[in-house]
């Protein structure tokens, strides 16, 4: 069965920085592009990016574009998000998600969910 | 980046049905049916219920189906049962500066 474990949120004061792994298994990870999705307190999904699954195409949600960077390591299994200059509206609680189908690039099908790691930005 | 437009809420009896819209489909997005509905239960992780507009997922309950017309896409839940009281999310590609995927600010159904 497809598992997708996320890990490393947690409480960070306003402008730091915070790296989220998520690790896979169970699939050819190094066949499917992968995305970071993101859900507010009391708030909607909101999608925050995309990288395909030879890591050569990277897409990203205006509101993160220039301060969060996504990236994989295939021999690992593992997708990254590394977070800079976070913000209070950054608080959430961040999934990645699997394409549906093989070498895609931003499709807006995730056909797996992991169940998610909380960033909380507070002072 | 513009949203999709659902409604915030929506609501039916036991064994009724209930339609979900979903507004601002790109003609792109239409036309290579890049559009989806997820799920969500609080506390537990989204869950792919309709792709390309219309198909469901091995698992999902063919009391669930997808449609579309025009810029707009429709989740329709038959047969409505306790269980399917959660949020409901369709998403979709947009066109802007760069690609990108958006979702739509979400459905919650009340099973009454």
């Amino acid at each position: 069965q497809v598992q997708l474990v996320e890990s490393g949120g947690g409480v960070v004061q306003p402008g730091m920085s915070l790296r989220l792994s998520c690790a896979a298994s169970e699939f050819t990870f190094s066949s499917y592009g992968m995305h970071w999705v993101r859900q507010a307190p009391g708030k909607g999904l909101e999608w925050v990016a995309v990288i395909s699954y030879d890591g050569s195409n990277k897409y990203y949600a205006d509101s993160v574009k220039g301060r969060f960077t996504i990236s994989r390591d295939n021999s690992k299994n593992t997708l990254y998000l590394q977070m800079i200059s976070l913000r209070a509206e950054d608080t959430a609680m961040y999934y990645c998600a699997k394409d549906l189908w093989i070498q895609q690039l931003l499709s807006p099908h995730f056909d797996y969910w992991g169940q998610g790691t909380l960033v909380t930005v507070s002072s | 980046q513009s949203a999709l437009t659902q409604p915030a809420s929506v609501s039916g009896s036991p064994g009724q049905s209930i339609t979900i819209s979903c507004t601002g489909i790109s003609s792109d997005a239409g036309t290579y049916k890049l559009v989806s509905w997820y799920q969500h239960h609080p506390g537990k992780a989204p869950r792919l219920m309709i792709y390309e507009v219309s198909k469901r997922p091995s698992g999902v309950s063919n009391r669930f189906s997808g449609s579309q017309s025009g810029n707009t896409a429709s989740l329709t839940i038959s047969g409505l049962q306790a269980e399917d009281e959660a949020h409901y999310y369709c998403c979709s590609n947009a066109r802007s500066s760069t690609p990108h995927v958006v979702f739509g600010g979400g459905t919650k159904l009340t099973v009454l």
